[in-house]
């Protein structure tokens, strides 16, 4: 079964310290989402891709966070300089456009900023 | 703004209980999705909604929304442990050229024997 990748699973740093998490979505799949949850709560979504294209980047810190979907397949997003608040699960999703619209969920990265 | 609120937060329930879980939400739309997270996992898609009046269900879950009430339920039948996990609903809202998925606060669904 086709799965969205994501690594590394935990990321632990230091804060001013520079991060970057990477994503492969489904094949064939041309949206792709980055999110962020904070324990207890429900994701947020930072940054959505169509291709290579942004389409929705209003909820990202964009003078930190950065994202990259360079080739229309897999993904980047970059913190730096990482802060003590961003401690959170970055999330990974993808979708195709049919099946009713559905996200599917990497498995994240847990980020602990210290 | 869309605003996603779900009661309760935490249920606790013990099992072969019934109880369902509420996600309101504040601007239209006419989609909803239900997902499952469990400890430190990420989220299974469970249902997805598209109409007033829609009902889906999958063994002891059934999903239902009434878009004119801006609500939908998860309705849990005779539970069981292995039902416990966070529920989130989430809405789409159009803008532009993208679709946007904005999540409940989630409930956490604790089932003891």
């Amino acid at each position: 079964e086709a799965e969205v990748a994501q690594s590394p699973r935990y990321k632990i740093t230091e804060k001013s310290q520079a991060v970057a998490f990477w994503c492969d979505p489904i094949s064939g799949h041309a949206t792709l989402y980055w999110y962020r949850q904070i324990l207890g709560q429900g994701p947020e979504l930072l940054v959505q891709f169509q291709d290579e294209s942004v389409v929705d980047d209003s909820q990202l810190p964009k003078d930190r966070f950065s994202a990259e979907r360079l080739k229309g397949v897999d993904s980047t997003l970059k913190i730096q300089p990482a802060e003590l608040g961003d401690s959170a699960m970055y999330l990974c999703a993808s979708s195709s456009g049919q099946s009713r619209g559905i996200q599917y969920f990497g498995a994240g990265t847990r980020l602990s900023v210290l | 703004e869309l605003k996603v609120e779900q009661n309760p937060l935490f249920l606790s329930m013990q099992e072969g209980k019934n109880y369902t879980i509420y996600c309101n939400y504040s601007t239209t739309s006419d989609r909803l999705y239900w997902y499952r997270q469990d400890p430190g996992k990420s989220l299974e898609s469970l249902f997805v909604l598209l109409s007033n009046g829609a009902v889906k269900q999958e063994g002891r879950l059934m999903a239902s929304l009434d878009t004119k009430a801006r609500l939908s339920t998860l309705h849990i039948t005779a539970a069981v442990h292995d039902l416990s996990a966070t529920y989130f609903c989430a809405v789409v809202r159009y803008t532009g050229t993208a679709s946007k998925l904005t999540f409940g606060t989630g409930t956490r669904l604790q089932v003891t024997l």
